[in-house]
């Protein structure tokens, strides 16, 4: 089984810090993905990478980065959290292209207090 | 680019009777559209999908039917059971290796014993 592990599930942090979210996939896929999920609103995707060190805006890439320095791990990074992103965030996979299954992890819930 | 909306956002049904969630795109170039099933405290799970060359696909209890001319799309859960109860997402995309998924807002679902 494809397996999407998000090292943290529940984070506060304060308003300015530097946040880090961390992202494994154990099944060697090309791309992955940040997605934040607000009720209402869906999944919208904040980077996508396809390649080690390659990376691409999403629908909503401001306040975030993204770090891909190994193929099984990308890294999601509020540069200076604000209130405005306590959200949850959901880190997914995929094997080629977009008719394929996207795989996700189980989340990890950041307040920004 | 594409959006897509999901309606309705809740719903509640009583075990063993039908729920059909409804969703619309506007990209008429989509041709890939799966459906997400998220339990509580999970990450989306794929449950099936469906492409532009067909019309309908079935899997066990769940169906998916598509009207390309109308640009929208339907989940069909017969015989509800209680694990059916959970926060439903569609999505459509174009099946090519640069188009993302675009998710509808979602739709929680509760299946009452």
């Amino acid at each position: 089984d494809v397996k999407v592990t998000q090292s943290s599930r529940y984070l506060v942090k304060r308003t300015g810090e530097k946040v880090f979210l961390e992202c494994v996939q154990d099944m060697d896929h090309e791309n992955m993905f940040w997605y934040r999920q607000d009720p209402g609103l869906g999944l919208r995707l904040i980077y996508f990478s396809y390649d080690v060190k390659m990376k691409e805006k999403g629908d909503i890439p401001e306040g975030y980065s993204v770090s891909r320095e190994k193929k099984e791990r990308f890294s999601l990074i509020l540069e200076s959290a604000s209130t405005n992103q306590t959200s949850m965030y959901l880190c997914a996979s995929r094997e080629g292209g977009s008719g394929n299954t996207i795989y996700f992890g189980e989340g990890s819930w950041l307040t920004v207090v | 680019g594409e959006n897509v909306e999901q309606h309705p956002s809740t719903l509640s049904v009583q075990e063993g009777d039908s729920a059909v969630i409804k969703c619309t795109y506007s990209d008429s170039a989509s041709n890939y559209f799966p459906w997400y099933k998220q339990e509580l405290g999970k990450g989306p799970q794929l449950i099936i999908d469906i492409r532009s060359n067909v019309g309908e696909k079935k899997d066990q209890r769940i169906a998916v039917t598509l009207n390309k001319t109308a640009k929208h799309f339907s989940l069909h859960i017969t015989e509800t059971q209680p694990e059916d109860s959970a926060v439903y997402f569609c999505a459509a995309s174009r099946i090519n290796a640069g188009n993302m998924l675009t998710f509808g807002g979602g739709t929680r679902l509760m299946v009452k014993p």
